[in-house]
């Protein structure tokens, strides 16, 4: 079965801190590969598509990067409001599959 | 302003069957592929189905094959998801999602606020 992997699981940082969340596919995607937020009892919201392109309105503080099997998602500077559960996902054919999520907590 | 709104979740018996209901507005609804998308209590997201924008292609995770229909009316802006031989492990919130493009398979660009399925006996 196809497998996307994140790590870490969770993480801890400060206010102002570079925080980098990385995603592997099983098998080469391309660039399909998307990003999510998803706030504690909201609705999951694109942050990135196509690997590395800011879904309009996102701040630019959060980019990201990687082709194939390697994905990273990058917060430039950690803020308050970006404490959430991070989700990969590809979506070249099915199934779509999310990685397991990475939940980012402030120190 | 665009929108998706589900509906016809609840409660049911292991064994049992419940439709749940999205209505898309404020966006061509079919021009883009939709999808479901589901999350256990305290879980991560979990693909379900993903149906093409003209209903014509349909495809399903391994864990709702044979159980689970997908469909759509575009006439009425309406996306469905037919859940028979429910099972406990089928409990959790239920999301329709939106394809960003409308060319090709894209990233989910909008999410209903979901309809929440127990099973239980």
């Amino acid at each position: 079965d196809f497998q996307m992997t994140q790590s870490p699981s969770s993480l801890s940082a400060s206010v102002g801190d570079r925080v980098t969340i990385t995603c592997r596919a099983s098998e080469g995607i391309d660039i399909y590969l998307a990003w999510y937020q998803q706030k504690p009892g909201k609705v999951p919201e694109l942050l990135i598509y196509a690997a590395s392109t800011l879904q309009s309105g996102v701040p630019s503080r959060f980019s990201g990067s990687g082709f194939g099997t390697d994905f990273t998602l990058t917060i430039s500077s950690l803020q308050p409001e970006d404490v959430a559960t991070y989700y990969c996902q590809k979506y070249n054919g099915t199934p779509r599959t999310f990685g397991q999520g990475t939940k980012v907590e402030l120190k | 302003e665009e929108q998706l709104l589900e509906s016809g979740g609840g409660l049911v018996q292991p064994g049992g069957s419940l439709r749940l209901s999205c209505a898309g507005s404020g966006f061509t609804f079919a021009s883009h592929a939709m999808s479901w998308v589901r999350q256990a209590p305290g879980k991560g997201l979990e693909w379900v189905s993903a149906l093409s924008s003209h209903g014509a292609f349909t495809n399903y995770a391994n864990s709702v094959k044979g159980r689970f229909t997908v469909s759509r009316d575009n006439s009425r802006n309406a996306l469905y998801l037919q859940m028979n031989s429910l099972r406990a492990e089928d409990t959790a919130v239920y999301y329709c999602a939106k394809d960003r493009g409308t060319s090709r398979p894209d990233a989910y660009d909008m999410w209903g606020q979901g309809t929440m399925v127990t099973v239980t006996s």
